[in-house]
């Protein structure tokens, strides 16, 4: 069965301080892998998508960025974090085809910036 | 742009009770409707993934349904417990997933 892990859980982190938050699923190849960002009393907000190894597409101009160095990993990060990167970031992975997917969520991470 | 909402943003009821969710969304080219569960500071779980061709779906107490000529989609619960208090989100894939601001549900016990 296929399972997604998602690390860490919580972070408390600076502004100004680098972040690398990652994500692996196991039990399957080549998913589509997903960042989500939940601001407190929002709705998730998609931030990055992978359709494959090195390829990524950015939803929103931000100050994050997102990595896929292997076939079931996805990194987010950022080298100098804002006061406004808090929230609750989710990865996810669905299968393809389009129009039968189904996503799968991670634990999630929440992000605090002082 | 695919908006969806979600209504009501909270609903408190008692324990036993049936309710329903509402979802809506404007623009019909979709793929499929999924409802999630989130509890608090966790991820989201997968309930009910309805087809565009589809008209409902039922898993246990709950049945979800979509129109998607009219863009809604209610959840229906049946007999609700206090374990079912969760946030209940709607997403609509169109190539993406767009996602409501969700429901907070409370059922008293």
């Amino acid at each position: 069965s296929q399972t997604i892990h998602q690390w860490p859980a919580t972070l408390v982190q600076p502004v100004g301080s680098p972040l690398s938050l990652e994500c692996t699923v196991e039990g399957t190849s080549n998913p589509n892998l997903y960042w989500y960002r939940q601001a407190a009393g929002r709705g998730l907000q998609l931030l990055f998508y992978s359709v494959g190894i090195g390829q990524i597409s950015s939803e929103v101009p931000q100050n994050l960025s997102a990595s896929r160095p292997q076939d079931r990993q996805f990194i987010l990060s950022s080298k100098k974090l804002l006061l406004s990167d808090s929230g609750f970031y989710l990865c996810a992975w669905s299968e393809e085809p389009a129009g039968a997917n189904v996503l799968t969520f991670g634990a999630g991470s929440r992000l605090t910036v002082l | 742009k695919q908006e969806v909402t979600q209504i009501p943003a909270a609903l408190s009821v008692p324990e036993g009770e049936n309710l329903v969710l509402n979802c809506s969304f404007t623009d019909s080219a979709i793929y499929n409707l999924q409802w999630f569960r989130q509890d608090p500071g966790k991820g989201l779980t997968s309930l009910l993934l309805i087809q565009s061709s589809q008209r409902e779906q039922t898993s246990g107490r709950l049945n979800a349904s979509l129109d998607k000529s009219s863009g809604r989609s209610t959840l229906y619960i049946a007999a609700s417990q206090p374990g079912d208090s969760a946030t209940y989100l709607c997403a609509v894939d169109g190539n993406k997933l767009v996602f409501g601001a969700g429901t907070i549900l409370r059922v008293k016990s």
